[in-house]
């Protein structure tokens, strides 16, 4: 089966420091899709990255930055010098279009709430 | 750019009451469409998956007959709570996913449904 596990389910930092919101998954497909997504509270999911399962290379974008590591399963976020707009609802999400993941759906995690003070 | 729009932000209606939700794609096509429902504190649920010109797919436990699913055009998909009543009172998102794309969904801001 296919699963996503963020086991922290809060976050609490002082402005400017760096945090990382881990990511676990599980599935039998070869090729799928990672994403990380933001939801504010407003509630709107904005979309971060999307990592195929055959491209391992770290990225950075800005003060993001994201560690995909196929041998441990894993698709970690880091927010370098956090700010307060940073503060939000983070949610990890696996897909695949393989035969254990129908159609592309997307698979949540339970979501990491991050809450940065000033 | 891959913009979603959804209407309305906000509905309250009266238990009983049918309520209509707008998802559309406004920069790009969308064979597929997902809606998802999400609980305070929780995680999202996805309900079902539109695909255009075809019947909706529910998700396990999701009443087909009460959510009423419409993708009648590449850039607008409806979802229709049928007789609400105060348990359906969520947060309803809808996603777009782009035609010949398989990976990316991009979110619409979401409709809050409060039924008194």
């Amino acid at each position: 089966a296919q699963k996503v596990t963020q086991a922290q389910t809060e976050i609490s930092v002082v402005e400017k420091e760096d945090v990382t919101l881990d990511c676990v998954y599980e599935t039998r497909d070869t090729t799928y899709y990672l994403f990380w997504y933001k939801q504010p509270p407003s509630g709107e999911l904005v979309f971060l990255i999307r990592r195929n399962s055959f491209d391992e290379q770290n990225e950075i974008s800005g003060r993001y930055s994201w560690n995909f590591q196929k041998s441990t399963s894993s698709f970690n976020f880091t927010i370098t010098a956090s700010q307060v707009v940073d503060s939000a609802v983070y949610f990890c999400a696996l897909s695949g279009g393989g035969r254990y993941n129908q159609g592309g759906k997307l698979i949540f995690g339970q979501g990491t709430e991050l809450s940065v003070k000033p | 750019g891959a913009v979603v729009s959804q209407h309305p932000s906000r509905v309250i209606c009266k238990s009983g009451t049918s309520v209509k939700i707008e998802c559309r794609s406004l920069d790009f096509q969308a064979t597929t469409m997902f809606w998802y429902r999400q609980f305070p504190k929780q995680s999202l649920m996805l309900m079902a998956t539109s695909n255009e010109g075809s019947k909706a797919t529910y998700e396990q436990g999701v009443e087909k007959d009460k959510f009423l699913i419409n993708h009648a055009s590449l850039t607008l998909s409806t979802l229709t709570v049928t007789s609400a009543h105060p348990e359906d009172s969520s947060f309803y998102i809808c996603s777009a996913r782009r035609a010949g794309g398989l990976e990316t969904q991009y979110f619409g801001p979401g409709t809050r449904l409060l039924v008194l």
